[in-house]
């Protein structure tokens, strides 16, 4: 079955260091997203693509960091930079009329 | 800018019926979706429209008004399993896609 596949589902970040989530779609979506979400809260932007080897920044880039160097992969790195990365993390996909999402990533600092 | 408005939270009884309301201004548009959420998962989606009217899908139905800027979710039949949130997402005329912050929506028995 077609989808998109998160990893890991929990991280844990200790101060300084870079870490990287990972997400692979294999439904053939031109269009992928990353959004942070906060408890309670909406889903915020971090980065999209809507091409291979190109990304714009979203709403809150700063402190991430990304790349589409193929059309089913998209991993978003968080850097040290960002000072408060404790969330939940969600890549999307859009084909046709239909947000497909990944089971989420949990990263927490420690 | 661009706005997406949706009640903070709702509560309701199980077995009623209740209507969660969208507004949005936004850059053109190119379709309204509608999200359900349970706490710590990822959101599944519940329906999708580009045209006026209703579109009806189970217990589920969405409404959409363009000339309004207006959406709404009803929901029939409350069930427990329906406490969760409810997000509206619209997609612009540059296809980029504006979120609303989400409803709450809390069933009591």
């Amino acid at each position: 079955d077609g989808g998109i596949t998160q990893s890991p589902k929990y991280l844990f970040r200790k101060e300084g260091q870079n870490v990287t989530l990972s997400c692979e779609q294999n439904l053939n979506h031109d269009a992928m997203y990353w959004y942070r979400q906060d408890p309670g809260q909406g889903l915020r932007l971090i980065y999209y693509s809507q091409i291979v080897n190109d990304f714009q920044k979203g709403d809150i880039a700063e402190g991430y960091s990304v790349s589409r160097e193929k059309k089913e992969s998209f991993p978003l790195t968080v850097t040290s930079a960002q000072k408060n990365p404790t969330a939940f993390y969600l890549c999307a996909s859009i084909g046709g009329h239909t947000i497909y999402f990944g089971e989420g990533s949990w990263l927490t600092v420690v | 800018g661009q706005n997406i408005d949706q009640p903070t939270e709702m509560t309701a009884t199980e077995g009623a019926i209740v209507q969660i309301n969208c507004t949005y201004q936004t850059s053109g548009f190119n379709g309204l979706f509608w999200y359900q959420q349970h706490a710590g998962e990822a959101p599944t989606f519940l329906s999708y429209n580009v045209l006026d009217g209703l579109e009806e899908k189970g217990r589920f139905s969405s409404f959409l008004s363009r000339s309004k800027g207006y959406s709404y979710l009803l929901l029939k039949e409350l069930q427990m399993k329906d406490s969760a949130s409810y997000l509206c997402a619209v997609r612009d005329s540059n296809y980029q896609l504006i979120w609303g912050a989400g409803t709450k929506l809390i069933i009591k028995p």
